[in-house]
This record gives C-alpha cells, structure tokens and sequence, in this order.
C-alpha cells in the first residue's frame, strides 16, 4: 500500500533562517506531489504541485520554493524565512491515473 | 474559476444530534467531491468522496451525495460522536491537468457528551 511521510514534524525557526522540509511517498511510481500551507484559522493554500522529476508549478508568488529530485522525494526549502512563514505545511500525493489526493501528516512550522 | 463555498462554523451540537454541513460548488467542468476530516494537530484525512453525479460517497457513518442540478455535496451524519469534533473540509477536483484541489474554508465541528 501506499505511505506518505513528512518531517520534521514540528519546526521553530528563527526570521531570516534557512527552511528545508521533506516529503516521501512509497509504494507507487511517478506521483503527482503537491504542497500546502494552512496558516492559522484560515483554509489551505496550494503552494507548489509536481508531475514529474524536476518539473515544479508555482501556484503563489512567495518566499518560498520546492524541489523534486527523485521521482517520490519532495522538498519544500526558503533561503530567509519570514514571519508570515509559519503555518502548517501539509504534502500530498495524488497517482498519476487517479484523481484522489492524499495527505501526509503535516509540519508545524513557527517563525520565532 | 472553480470554487467551493462551505456553511461557516464553528457548529456545535450535542452527542446523538443529526450532522449536516453544507456544501456548494462551482465548477466549468465535472469535477469530483470529496470530504476530509482533520483531527487536532493532525493532517487531512480522506473521509468520503464521490466522482459523478447522483453518486453517494459513504464512511464512518457520514454520507454525501453529489448533486450536479444544486451543484451541493452536503456532508450528513445521523448519530455524532464526540469523536467527530474536527474541521471538516469540503473539495472539488476539477479532472482536468495536474489533478488540483479547490477547498472550501473549513467547518469546525465540536461534539458535547
């Protein structure tokens, strides 16, 4: 069966700090890898999605970027975080001939 | 654009009460429906979905069914437990490309004993 697995699961990190969150799906090949970000009290924000090795879609102009460097591997990465940075990053997979999107368990990330 | 547009929370009712969160959408194209569920502290959680219309997704006791002449996919439950206190959200996957979600805002359920 398939797995998704994020980390680190929580974050403190200090404004102007470096940021690399990772994600990987098992048991499948060649997956549609999506982040996104909830911040407080608010509903879920598409950040980046990905359908292959190397090929990323920015869906909101922002200080952050992604990364896909194996085909079930997915990074999340910032060079400066800021403040408005912290929120709950959420990964998810989707297989490539279905249209079903599962989660992974999610990183708590405060900008301190 | 598609769009999802959920029954604004926070809801609470009492354990045994009848559930129902509404659910509307739009969308250009025939989009699937889904329902996630998130626990405190936790990630999204798939608790039903439905990929056509008049089609019924069913789990845990919830069900919705997709109603493309109301474009609705009301979540309902006849029997809440104080174990279903979450934030409910209701999606669309408009089919098409890189297989995106359209989420609602969220519904904060609380369930009293």
């Amino acid at each position: 069966s398939q797995t998704i697995h994020q980390w680190p699961a929580t974050l403190v990190q200090p404004v102007g700090s470096p940021l690399s969150l990772e994600c990987t799906v098992e048991g499948t090949s060649n997956p549609n890898l999506y982040w996104y970000r909830q911040a407080a009290g608010r509903g879920l924000q598409l950040l980046f999605y990905s359908v292959g090795i190397g090929q990323i879609s920015s869906e909101v102009p922002q200080n952050l970027s992604a990364s896909r460097p194996q085909d079930r591997q997915f990074i999340l990465s910032s060079k400066k975080l800021l403040l408005s940075d912290s929120g709950f990053y959420l990964c998810a997979w989707a297989g490539e001939s279905g249209n079903t999107i599962y989660f992974g368990e999610g990183s708590w990330l405060t900008v301190v | 654009g598609d769009s999802v547009t959920q029954m604004e929370g926070p809801v609470t009712l009492s354990e045994e009460a009848f559930l129902t969160i509404n659910c509307t959408y739009t969308a250009t194209g025939y989009p699937s429906l889904f329902w996630y569920v998130q626990y405190p502290g936790e990630g999204l959680q798939l608790l039903l979905k439905a990929t056509k219309a008049d089609d019924k997704g069913s789990n845990k006791g919830f069900e919705a069914t997709y109603r493309k002449e109301t474009t609705s996919f009301h979540l309902e439950k006849g029997s809440v437990q104080v174990s279903d206190s979450a934030v409910y959200f209701c999606a669309l996957n408009p089919g098409q490309g890189a297989q995106k979600l359209v989420f609602g805002q969220g519904t904060r359920l609380t369930i009293n004993p």
